[in-house]
Order: C-alpha cells, then sequence, then structure tokens
C-alpha cells in the first residue's frame, strides 16, 4: 500500500528565507507526483506535477524535484513571502492508469514579515 | 484556466437528515470525477471514483450505501450523504480530470457539520 509522508509537519521562517519542503513515497512505481497549496478552509491548487520521467519541474519561485528509485521529492522556495503561507500537500498518481492520487499529510508553512 | 466548483460551500444539518454536495466542472469536460474527504489536520482520503454514467468505484472502508454518487453528465457529480450522523462532520473536496488534459482540478471544498 502506497504511503506518502511529508517532513516537517509544520514549518515557520522569517520573509526572504529559502526553504525546502520534503516528501517520501514508500511505492517507487507512480505515474506521477503532484505538489498543491491548501489554504484554511479552501480547496487545493495545483501548483507542480512531475512525470515519472521527470526530474524536475519549475515554476517561478518553486521548484520541484523527483527521485523515483529513492522515493522523494522536494519542493524548493525561493525568497519566501508572506503570501506563501499556507500547507503544501504532496500527491502521487499509482501507475496503472488508477487516476488515483494518494496524499501526504501536509507541511503547514508559516513565513512571518 | 479550468474551474471546478462546489456547491454549497458550507452546510449544517440535524443528525439523521441527508446532504447532497455538488461538484461541476465549469469550462471543461470531465472523464472521471472524484470524491475526497478531510479530517482536521489529516491527509485528504480518497472515498470514491465516479465516471459519467456508469457506478461509482468506492474505496475500502467507505459505505457506498451511505454515501450516494451519481455522475449525471460530464460537468456535475453529486455525492450525496444519507442518515448523517456526527461522525460525517469533515471537510468534502472534489476533483475532476480534464478528457483533453488529463490533469485533475480540485473543487473549493465543502465543510459539513452535522449537530
Amino acid at each position: 500500500k502506497q504511503e506518502v509522508t511529508q517532513i516537517p509537519a509544520a514549518l515557520s521562517v522569517p520573509e526572504g528565507e529559502n526553504l525546502v519542503l520534503n516528501c517520501s513515497f514508500t511505492d517507487s512505481a507512480i505515474y506521477n507526483l503532484q505538489w498543491f497549496r491548501q489554504d484554511p478552509g479552501k480547496g487545493l491548487t495545483s501548483l507542480l506535477l512531475i512525470q515519472s520521467s521527470q526530474r524536475e519541474q519549475t515554476s517561478g519561485r518553486l521548484n520541484a524535484s523527483l527521485d523515483k528509485s529513492s522515493g522523494r521529492s522536494t519542493l524548493y522556495i525561493a525568497a519566501s513571502q508572506p503570501g506563501d503561507s499556507a500547507t503544501y500537500l504532496c500527491a502521487v498518481e499509482l501507475q496503472g492508469g488508477s487516476e488515483k492520487l494518494v496524499f501526504g499529510k501536509g507541511t503547514k508553512l508559516t513565513v512571518n514579515p | 484556466g479550468a474551474v471546478v466548483s462546489q456547491h454549497p460551500s458550507w452546510v449544517i444539518c440535524k443528525s439523521g437528515t441527508s446532504v447532497k454536495i455538488e461538484c461541476r466542472s465549469l469550462d471543461f469536460q470531465a472523464t472521471t470525477m472524484f470524491w475526497y474527504r478531510q479530517f482536521p489536520k489529516q491527509s485528504l482520503m480518497l472515498m470514491a471514483t465516479s465516471n459519467e454514467g456508469s457506478k461509482a468505484t468506492y474505496e475500502q472502508g467507505v459505505e457506498k450505501d451511505k454515501f450516494l454518487i451519481n455522475h449525471a453528465s460530464l460537468t456535475l457529480s453529486t455525492l450525496t450523504v444519507t442518515s448523517a450522523h456526527p461522525e460525517d462532520s469533515s471537510f468534502y473536496i472534489c476533483s475532476a480530470r480534464s478528457r483533453v488534459t488529463y490533469e485533475q482540478y480540485f473543487g473549493p471544498g465543502t465543510r459539513l457539520t452535522v449537530t
């Protein structure tokens, strides 16, 4: 059974700092991995999607890497801003076309002005 | 961009009543829609997968007679929580998979509180 773990569970940093969020998964047979942002009481916003054949994806100040063999992904946020404060969720889509996403519990990020 | 809406955004109901939640893809057709449940400080847990015109596929441990799913068209799926109890109180989120891009787009969620 696929399990997704995110470390740390919570992170508080001063504005301007670069930071890394970690995600690990137990079964490397994934179709893709996706990072989402969730604001309190809201739905999910997709940030980056990495196909299983890719190593990384970048969007603005965000960079996500994927090491499928070791079952790890990182989300790097450069020059953090208070508006980045949210919970960041990592999810893997299972291989085989099931379309199912398995989510981690998320990392709650607080960026202090 | 692709937008998924949910209605209502929040609902309070009495124990024993039924509640219907709608999930709509506003500007695209969805081959598949998914229903998730999220308890406080917990991960999203997939409840069921819904395909237009066919019966939903439920995850292990999810009661299909309690959580009725109807996927009437390529843009609408509904989740009905029947005979709701306080333990059903949760945040319910749907997602829709585009027929064109195959990406999943998430709705804003529905907060259900059963008193």
